[in-house]
């Protein structure tokens, strides 16, 4: 069955650290990726999403993913993070040429001034 | 993006009890879907609203115990019928706006989200 495993599932960091959330799937075929963020009190929003072409995404507020093929993976990055990044994060898939989508189970992200 | 908004926003019910949650899309959308997200875990999608059709249920999830309406390409309910304390989640409803062959590379877009305690 289709999974997508995000290994950290707290993380603290500083203000200007850098941030990387992994995020693996299991699918041998053609996949899109998305990562979709929700702030306290708010709605999921989508961050980034990758359906073809360079693996490199950028998304908004400086978030960008990279997809790599060989290792099942899509991890999201940003150089330097900002208090107000706090949230929890998810990473998505959809495969097999349907409309579902399997999420991970989340990572909350907290950003301390 | 479509602007998506669910009532109640959140409820507190009763054991035994049904809540009706409503999702409006303020643009005609291709097709529209129910998640929840029950504390601490993911989100799993619960079925697909079709309109005009019965919806399309995955495997865990019985029409009996959520049924759910499509009236319209811009508004759908779901029900959680006889609830239980297990019940306690967040329900989602998303939307795909474009036509159902190019469903596979759209994006999703979620609603605010509707938080059910059971007691």
């Amino acid at each position: 069955a289709q999974s997508v495993s995000q290994h950290n599932h707290h993380v603290i960091l500083s203000e200007a650290a850098s941030l990387e959330l992994g995020c693996n799937y299991s699918y041998g075929g053609t996949v899109n990726l998305f990562w979709y963020v929700q702030y306290p009190g708010q709605h999921l929003q989508l961050l980034l999403k990758y359906f073809s072409g360079d693996p490199l995404v950028k998304g908004i507020k400086g978030f960008e993913a990279e997809f790599i093929k060989s290792k099942f993976s899509f991890n999201l990055r940003k150089p330097s993070v900002q208090w107000s990044d706090t949230a929890e994060y998810f990473c998505a898939v959809n495969a097999g040429g349907t409309y579902k989508y399997i999420f991970g189970t989340g990572t909350r992200l907290k950003v301390l001034a | 993006s479509a602007v998506i908004s669910q009532k109640p926003s959140r409820d507190i019910c009763q054991r035994g009890t049904s809540l009706t949650i409503q999702c409006q899309v303020d643009s005609q959308v291709t097709m529209m879907f129910w998640y929840r997200q029950q504390p601490g875990q993911s989100l799993t999608l619960i079925a697909t609203a079709n309109q005009g059709s019965e919806a399309t249920y995955e495997s865990g999830f019985v029409i009996d115990k959520f049924p759910i309406s499509r009236p319209n390409l811009t508004f759908s309910t779901l029900t959680v019928s006889n609830m239980s304390p297990e019940d306690s989640s967040i329900y989602l409803c998303s939307v795909v706006g474009t036509s159902l062959l190019r469903a596979f590379q759209e994006t999703q877009y979620f609603g605010p989200g509707t938080r059910l305690l059971v007691l």
